[in-house]
């Protein structure tokens, strides 16, 4: 059984940093690319960023490009998410989704989130 | 900048009606899914490459379109089914529709 389990979420004041971690299970990691996906009451589901099997093709969205870094330890099963100079818009449930091949294919497999609440 | 203008943002039906979301994209693309969400709960795939269900997804679930239009069409809605709907375009990066609340009227 497929298995992606966020851990990392918390509540953040703005302009510090956060990082998420997704463990992985029940498939061949590298057969896949992975990606951060979040949720907002405000702007429902944003993709965030992705990242193909092997790291060589990378991508953010312009909301967060320059502030997140994205990256992979095949050897660990694990996805990662550098989050930095976080502001309240940045407030989500993030959700690790496994790609169904490499980087942009569509979404097969979705962990169940961590809350990332950015506030004073 | 890729946009998906997704519509109606809510829609009111009753069990047994049929429903369709529309997805318009700001370019041309053959890249296009469908998910559901219930509160609480992860998105569920329903539908890729425009049209392929996936597996173990109700036949009354169908997708269609091309270019720059597609729809999701619910035949026969069940309780299961309300919830929110989102499009995805996977074609040059990943931009979602802003999603369609379905809610029992």
């Amino acid at each position: 059984e497929v298995q992606l389990v966020e851990s990392g979420g918390g509540l953040v004041q703005p302009g510090r940093s956060l990082r998420l971690s997704c463990a992985a299970s029940g498939f061949k990691f590298t057969d896949h690319a992975l990606n951060w996906v979040r949720l907002s009451p405000k702007k429902g589901l944003e993709w965030v960023a992705g990242v193909s099997y092997n790291s060589l093709s990378i991508g953010y969205s312009d909301s967060v490009k320059g502030r997140f870094t994205i990256s992979r330890d095949n050897a660990k099963e694990s996805v990662f998410l550098q989050m930095n100079s976080l502001s309240p818009d940045d407030t989500a449930l993030y959700y690790c989704v496994r790609s169904v091949g490499g980087y942009l294919t569509h979404f097969d497999n979705w962990g169940q989130g961590t809350l990332v609440t950015v506030s004073s | 900048d890729i946009q998906m203008t997704q519509s109606p943002s809510t829609l009111s039906a009753s069990v047994g009606d049929s429903v369709s979301i529309t997805c318009r994209a700001s370019h041309n693309t053959n890249f296009l899914a469908w998910y559901q969400q219930k509160p609480g709960k992860a998105p569920k795939p329903l539908i890729f490459r425009t049209s392929t269900l996936e597996n173990g997804v109700p036949s009354r679930f169908s997708g269609g379109g091309s270019g720059t239009e597609f729809t999701l069409t619910i035949s026969g809605l069940q309780p299961d089914d309300f919830a929110t709907y989102y499009c995805l375009d996977y074609d040059r990066s990943y931009t979602f529709g802003q999603g369609t609340k379905v809610e029992i009227k």
